[in-house]
């Protein structure tokens, strides 16, 4: 298996614009978590999927956030309208059963 | 609100053996403990897991206190290739019965040649 495929692996924008990175799980995973990184706030987990529905969003920190996981090999993670504030390094990161395996991460630049 | 603290920083000669502490006292029962690393920008990788037993496979070995408040990952034989962030996490059992990784701040180990 090629691992956790995200894309784009670098995306920069302007303010104001809609993002959308895009995670591929391992097949077979039932987990899929997307974190977001920054070096003020460390590792955070916005948002996770179990089988392909959203169990717990408490991390998504505004309403311009959104996440969908139409089927078990596809997840989104939107952000809509795009501030400079959201940049940062994302992470989509998958499991079945006890590891974790993450992907390479999508580096946003919001200008 | 992560469940883990560890020293914001640690050096290791090469070829040494790195000693990195987690504190986990508020750890629940059935939570297990994780290990993982960051090298540089990449990904986290998966190092080990315990619950209660001391652990070990090809990349370390996981000791954990009896009262399980407490965890010490050891990395053998440390190279320059360990320099990373090391991140103990107790993966949390939430009241949906699914499971998430809180990650904390790390350990920012530097191996020095």
């Amino acid at each position: 298996d090629a691992g956790v495929i995200q894309s784009p692996r670098h995306e920069v924008t302007e303010m104001g614009q809609e993002v959308t990175l895009r995670c591929k799980p391992i097949s077979g995973h039932d987990y899929l978590f997307w974190y977001r990184q920054t070096m003020m706030r460390g590792l955070e987990l916005l948002i996770y999927f179990n089988n392909n529905v959203p169990i717990d969003d408490s991390g998504m920190p505004e309403d311009r956030f959104s996440a969908k996981m139409p089927n078990a090999s596809f997840s989104t993670l939107k952000i809509q309208p795009s501030e400079p504030r959201d940049s940062a390094v994302y992470f989509c990161a998958s499991s079945f059963g006890p590891e974790a395996f993450f992907g390479q991460g999508t580096r946003l630049t919001v200008v | 609100d992560a469940k883990t603290t560890q020293p914001t920083s640690m050096d290791c000669a090469e070829g040494r053996a790195a000693n990195l502490p987690c504190n986990h006292s508020t750890i629940s029962g059935n939570e297990y403990v994780y290990w993982y690393r960051q090298i540089h920008s990449q990904g986290p990788q998966y190092i080990i897991h315990g619950l209660k037993n001391n652990e070990t496979n090809e990349m370390a070995s996981l000791i954990i206190t009896e009262d399980r408040k407490s965890s010490t990952l050891i990395l053998p034989h440390a190279t320059l290739r360990d320099t990373a962030v090391y991140y103990c996490i107790v993966r949390v059992r939430t009241t949906s019965g699914t499971y998430k990784y809180i990650f904390g701040t790390g350990t920012r180990l530097k191996v020095l040649a």
